[in-house]
């Protein structure tokens, strides 16, 4: 069974700063996925992350796969205000009936400080 | 092209009422999966939907849960008897073929039994 573990659960850093978000997962997966939530609102796709070595970049947010160690980041750099959100990663299990079926992680919900 | 709608977004029920959410998926997309999201928590799989066929189940509550997908109309995700726990968010999530494709997501339906 497909596991996601995103650490940490809670972030609270100073505009400006760079910080990191950690995504591991259990088994392999074909694809890992970065969303956006606001609170009270649907989930914001931000990033899918399809092979090993994978790298993509959006403004301040930067997501990395590494398909070996079944690990993937979320880079932020130069935090603002407006990146506070809660973030989660998912991965899609393998398998044939498991069709675009995510399992997510727990969430970090990130406060970004003045 | 709409993206997947859900209705409604909002739902009050009291202890014992049934509780049925639609959800429409994106033109083009015969997949449908539900997701549960309690406070404070991440989304949690719970059922995967083709038109007329229950693909992967293994995510709803034994008793009481139920969802369908028929040839015309939208997906309804079905709580009998609803308790006190109940209480959540619900997404719905389309994609147009079964695997290897991104799933998009509705703005969801927020449930709150009284």
């Amino acid at each position: 069974e497909l596991k996601v573990e995103q650490n940490p659960l809670f972030l609270s850093m100073q505009e400006g700063k760079n910080y990191t978000i950690y995504c591991n997962y259990s088994t392999t997966s074909d694809r890992l996925y970065w969303y956006r939530q606001d609170p009270g609102k649907s989930l914001e796709s931000l990033f899918v992350l399809l092979s090993n070595g994978a790298v993509k970049q959006e403004g301040r947010l930067m997501a990395s796969l590494d398909t070996k160690a079944r690990l993937s980041t979320l880079h932020i750099t130069a935090a603002v205000h407006d990146l506070s959100a809660t973030y989660f990663c998912a991965a899609s299990p393998l398998g044939e009936t498991s069709g675009s079926r995510l399992t997510f992680g727990e969430g970090t919900q990130l406060t970004v400080n003045p | 092209n709409a993206g997947v709608m859900q209705n409604p977004r909002h739902l009050v029920r009291r202890r014992g009422q049934e509780a049925r959410l639609r959800c429409s998926p994106m033109k083009g997309h015969s997949h449908v999966y539900w997701y549960r999201q309690l406070p404070e928590e991440g989304l949690k799989f719970m059922v995967y939907l083709q038109k007329e066929n229950i693909i992967d189940e293994s995510g709803m509550p034994k008793e009481r849960f139920s969802a369908e997908f028929p040839k015309e109309g939208p997906s309804i995700l079905r709580i009998q008897q609803v308790v006190r726990g109940d209480s959540a968010a619900y997404f719905c999530a389309s994609s147009p073929v079964g695997g290897g494709t991104e799933a998009f997501f509705g703005q969801g339906t927020r449930l709150t039994v009284v």
